[in-house]
């Protein structure tokens, strides 16, 4: 089944604590992408990746990392979260040939006290 | 900076109505698509539309493009309360960036 995962769906942690987030697809996609979801401000992309060792900033990617080693991963790193960055995150992958639509994982709600 | 604009934030609607939603965007894409969203869930495709395209239907889906006025709208027809969900349009630019716009929340009232 094409599918987009992310782990975890769920992540409670302090400020400052370095955490990761993870994502993987399936579906030999060039195109990886990472989201935040806030209410009123929709979906705000943070870093994209065209390709493999090919990663470019987004709107918002102040206070994050990425990295694409791997086509089918792209992990999404937060080196000293703060509260602002308490959002729902997503993480999407589509082909880079032609007209395609993106697949998206299930969220992961991540809280920064 | 956000790409699409959708216009309402939010509709009501009854059960069989017909939902319109509306999307606006500022530079020149290749294509725009639509997608849903159920509550705190992952987006989900509906329908795509390219540019050179002016309108496409996909079931009870409708969706118009006018790129002179950089605009589409979905229609949903006959709505059901199961349509209930966000519903975000999404400029497909040069270089492979899909940006979404702020979303319409849609309720459908059985």
């Amino acid at each position: 089944e094409a599918q987009v995962t992310q782990n975890p769906r769920y992540l409670i942690t302090v400020t400052g604590k370095k955490l990761t987030v993870t994502c993987s697809q399936n579906m030999n996609h060039e195109y990886m992408s990472w989201y935040r979801q806030d209410p009123g401000l929709g979906l705000r992309q943070i870093y994209y990746s065209m390709n493999v060792e090919v990663t470019d900033k987004g709107d918002v990617p102040e206070g994050y990392k990425v990295s694409r080693k791997e086509k089918r991963n792209f992990p999404l790193i937060l080196e000293s979260p703060s509260p602002n960055q308490t959002s729902l995150y997503f993480c999407a992958s589509r082909s880079n040939t032609g007209s395609s639509e993106a697949f998206f994982g299930q969220g992961t709600r991540l809280t920064v006290v | 900076s956000q790409q699409g604009e959708e216009d309402p934030q939010a509709l009501s609607i009854q059960e069989g109505e017909n939902a319109t939603m509306n999307c606006s965007y500022k530079t020149s894409i290749n294509n725009l698509q639509w997608y849903r969203q159920n509550s705190g869930r992952g987006l989900v495709h509906l329908i795509l539309i390219r540019s050179n395209e002016r309108e496409k239907h996909s079931g009870r889906l409708r969706v118009t493009l006018d790129t002179s006025k950089k605009s589409s709208s979905l229609l949903i027809t006959a709505s059901r309360a199961a349509d209930t969900a966000s519903y975000f349009c999404a400029t497909d630019r040069q270089g492979g960036k899909l940006i979404f716009g702020q979303g319409t929340e849609l309720s459908v009232k059985p």
